[in-house]
Order: C-alpha cells, then sequence, then structure tokens
C-alpha cells in the first residue's frame, strides 16, 4: 500500500480566501485524483491530476474554481479558490497503481464561514 | 459511463452476527471492485477487492464475491465486533481510470 500524506488535515477559513491542499505519496504512481465527500456523503471525484499537463475536471467542476498541479509523479496541489460555505467539505487525495489499486490520504476537512 | 448502487445504506448488528452489503455495476467492462472502510475522521481504508476473474476472496472475517453475468458483488463480514462499525464503500473500476463509488453503508454492531 502507499503511504499518502495530505496537508493540512483541517482548516477554517474566511468567504473570499484560497487554500491550496498538499498531497505527497511515498513511491511514484499512475494516477492521482482529488475527490470531494460532502458530510454523510459518498465521494465525488473532482479531478484527474495529470503529471506535466492540466488536470482533467469532472462535470461540475472546473479549472478557475479547482486549480490542480501535479508536477512530478509523488505530489500534487488542489487549490480552493473564493471559498464560500457551500465549499466547506472534506476534500480527499487519490492514488492508483498500475494494478488499479487506489489509496487514499486521510483528508482535509475544510470548513469556510 | 459506469454506475454503481449499493444496500443497504444503514445496517444494524447484534455484535457476533454476520453482515452482507451488496453493490450492482452497469459497466460490463469493469474488472476491479474494491470495498473500503471509513471511519470517522479518516480517509477511506481499502479492506479487500477482486478482480472480473475472480467468484470469490476471502481475508479473515471478510469476504467479497462477484457474480459477472448477474453484475452484482458483495460483502460478508462475519462474527462482526464493535470496531467493525464504520461506513463502508463500494466502488468499480475499468483499467487505469477513477473508481466509481457507491453511496456507503452505515454498519453499525451493537455490543
Amino acid at each position: 500500500s502507499a503511504v499518502i500524506s495530505q496537508k493540512p488535515s483541517r482548516d477554517i477559513c474566511q468567504r473570499g480566501t484560497s487554500l491550496t491542499i498538499q498531497c505527497q505519496v511515498d513511491s511514484q504512481v499512475t494516477m492521482m485524483f482529488w475527490y470531494r465527500q460532502q458530510p454523510g456523503q459518498s465521494l465525488t471525484l473532482i479531478a484527474t491530476a495529470n503529471q506535466g499537463s492540466e488536470a482533467t475536471y469532472e462535470s461540475g467542476f472546473v479549472i478557475d474554481k479547482f486549480p490542480i498541479s501535479r508536477p512530478n509523479l509523488t505530489f500534487s496541489t488542489l487549490t480552493v479558490s473564493n471559498m464560500s460555505p457551500e465549499d466547506s467539505s472534506i476534500y480527499l487525495c487519490s492514488v492508483e497503481y498500475a494494478n488499479t489499486e487506489a489509496f487514499f490520504g486521510q483528508g482535509t476537512r475544510l470548513t469556510v464561514v | 459511463g459506469e454506475n454503481v448502487e449499493q444496500h443497504p445504506s444503514t445496517l444494524s448488528v447484534q455484535e457476533g452476527d454476520s453482515a452482507v452489503i451488496k453493490c450492482t455495476y452497469s459497466d460490463s467492462a469493469s474488472n476491479y471492485f474494491p470495498w473500503y472502510k471509513q471511519e470517522l475522521g479518516k480517509g477511506p481504508q481499502l479492506i479487500i477487492d477482486i478482480r472480473s476473474n475472480v467468484g470469490e476472496k476471502k481475508d479473515q472475517r471478510i469476504a467479497v464475491t462477484l457474480n459477472k453475468t448477474a453484475k452484482h458483488f458483495s460483502l460478508h463480514i462475519t462474527e462482526t465486533q464493535p470496531e467493525d462499525s464504520a461506513v463502508y464503500f463500494c466502488a468499480a473500476i475499468r483499467g487505469n481510470t477513477p473508481l466509481v463509488f457507491g453511496k456507503g453503508t452505515r454498519l453499525s454492531v451493537i455490543a
């Protein structure tokens, strides 16, 4: 399995500000993803973080709101921009290996006030 | 695209009893079916998985079965313990694509 370090683990932010979440993996991985999990809900895919190119976003998510970087095969960041209370959620980094096994970070619990 | 349905949404069992969670998927090309356990305040943890060339897999008290014809798979937990209480998610995937999750089952094991 992978060791995935996601930071910060939680934050309380003012509306209108931005937060950048970091995801560091202890080994090179084929694919990295960012998910959002609203309270009591399942996981919703935000985007696939592509190494060296622009992320691939799912319907309902746009780059201006959720810019993503992936400079190498072990690191990615997700920024939640111009936050509103509706952005309060848990954000999760996930990695997937070539054999399709996927693992998750501990998540970032974001509260926007 | 793939669609995964999961039932039940909540499940309460007495300690020592068995628990069964069922999922169906829509894409016959899906070939990997993991199960995740999520405890409060933590990220999902992979607990068992099954690939499309296998009908059943067991790991101590947990087992997963797959029926490719019917496109459904199930998680079985035997001799449940209070520490099994959590939210369980099934997922389906085809190749190197993102996981598609079910809506989750909140399992409560009553001591």
